[in-house]
């Protein structure tokens, strides 16, 4: 079993451009999530969602946009990109708010 | 605000015993967790609590106080493997979640 995967592994983009982040999971688990880690700063989380077709905000919302067509996807969208969100970003995927959050291996994005 | 607060670094020796401990202030509460993140890797889940006590599961065992807003994870028979950070996070609403910045633990042989 995958699990949950992202994509891609790594990206250099320049400040203005837009990038989307891949993530897909196959344990069909009703909640998905998407972190960004800065050193010192520990995760943060951006978006969320608790089922398909509906997402929410979280604590650093701003610059970022989600959509959950289905229970397996969840990309996430910066529309114009800032040297500021360069960072590692997670999804993650629980079966419900209590349970346990598996993490996909990162993104690694760097916005020059 | 809400807040989290755990140890910076921590630096044991293998076969010991060390005590992560993590202090919370959120808005709300269904439960805290613990995850483990070896350098350059995806954090994995270590335990959860949402009543008071102790959960014990193998070497790992995590501590919650609820009204002290206390938790602690215990790491017994340490192991070089067990380097690592380690994430203390609250769910502090629905679906809202608030990690500390973590505690980088060294093993040391």
């Amino acid at each position: 079993t995958a699990g949950i995967t992202q994509a891609p592994t790594s990206q250099i983009l320049a400040a203005g451009r837009s990038m989307t982040l891949r993530c897909t999971q196959d344990m069909r688990h009703n909640a998905m999530y998407w972190y960004r880690q800065d050193l010192g700063l520990g995760l943060r989380l951006i978006h969320y969602s608790n089922t398909a077709g509906t997402t929410g905000k979280g604590e650093v919302p701003d610059g970022y946009s989600v959509s959950r067509a289905n229970t397996d996807d969840f990309p996430l969208t910066l529309a114009s990109a800032v040297p500021s969100q360069t960072s590692v970003y997670f999804c993650a995927s629980s079966a419900s708010e209590v349970n346990e959050q598996f993490f996909g291996p990162g993104t690694r994005l760097t916005v020059l | 605000g809400q807040n989290i607060d755990q140890p910076t670094e921590m630096t044991a020796t293998e076969g010991a015993i060390v005590q992560i401990n993590c202090t919370y202030q959120t808005s709300g509460f269904n439960g805290l967790f613990w995850y483990q993140q070896h350098a350059g890797e995806a954090p994995t889940f270590l335990s959860y609590n949402v009543l008071d006590g102790l959960e014990e599961k193998g070497r790992f065992s995590s501590f919650l106080s609820r009204s002290k807003g206390y938790s602690y994870l215990l790491l017994k028979e340490l192991q070089m493997k067990d380097s690592a950070s380690y994430l203390c996070a609250v769910s502090s609403g629905t679906y809202k979640y608030i990690f500390g910045t973590g505690t980088r633990l060294k093993v040391l042989a």
